[in-house]
């Protein structure tokens, strides 16, 4: 059973590019979570996506970033005109339900680490 | 405004040692308060979780103490290992009907247990 991939695991990118971080969640879970970890901070919500929909974009940067999450396929986090401040590690989690259940747990994968030189 | 406060930020205990990290939550409606163990290079994996209906959850050497009235709650690892050296973060969810895989995170801990 394989977990949460994300890919790729590491990603450098220059000032002003672009990065894409790739997450395919769980087999049959269609919630999709995304979260950012700051150098020794804690984790921050950004979005929150359901197949095809944003449900939660309530951490989300209003600039620059996007996410999304196709019926077919990963889902994409998407940072335009990388900053320095950019650099830091993006995981992301899924869930099989979102109510209040046995099966309520978020999976978490590996993350992606972004560099921004 | 930070809504999961932790502490400590570290701990260092011995090989069979008890590790007490705790935390307080500032938003009531939270309804599900899991604990994360992530070690280095690798994502954060569910280690134990309580509702706010009972008082306490023992899985093996892990305990999760839970105050509603202080609005807090800890984690006990009893017999620490060695291998249980790592970061551990406590979180909040399911406020206001969201979903509960959108977690509120507290700052982190991390234990260091000597041999």
């Amino acid at each position: 059973n394989a977990g949460v991939m994300q890919n790729p695991r590491h990603l450098v990118r220059r000032r002003g590019q672009e990065a894409r971080l790739r997450c395919s969640p769980v087999k049959g879970h269609s919630h999709v979570y995304w979260y950012r970890q700051l150098p020794e901070e804690g984790l921050k919500f950004m979005v929150y996506l359901q197949k095809e929909n944003i449900i939660d974009e309530s951490g989300m940067p209003k600039e620059r970033f996007s996410a999304e999450f196709p019926k077919e396929g990963p889902s994409i986090l998407r940072i335009q005109q990388v900053v320095r401040g950019d650099s830091a590690a993006y995981f992301c989690a899924s869930s099989l339900t979102r109510d209040r259940a046995m099966n309520t747990e978020a999976f978490f994968g590996q993350g992606t680490r972004l560099t921004v030189v | 405004q930070q809504q999961v406060k932790q502490s400590p930020q570290s701990l260092i205990v011995q090989k069979g040692g008890i590790s007490i990290i705790n935390c307080a939550y500032e938003n009531t409606a939270f309804d599900y308060f899991p604990w994360y163990q992530q070690f280095p290079g690798k994502g954060p994996a569910l280690l134990i979780a309580i509702r706010p209906d009972v008082s306490e959850k023992k899985e093996g050497r892990f305990t999760i103490s839970f105050n509603k009235s202080a609005k807090q709650f800890s984690l006990h690892i009893m017999d620490s290992q060695p291998g249980d050296s790592a970061t551990y973060f406590c979180a909040g969810s399911g406020a206001g009907g969201t979903s509960y895989g959108k977690l509120t995170f507290g700052q982190g801990t991390i234990l260091t247990v000597h041999p």
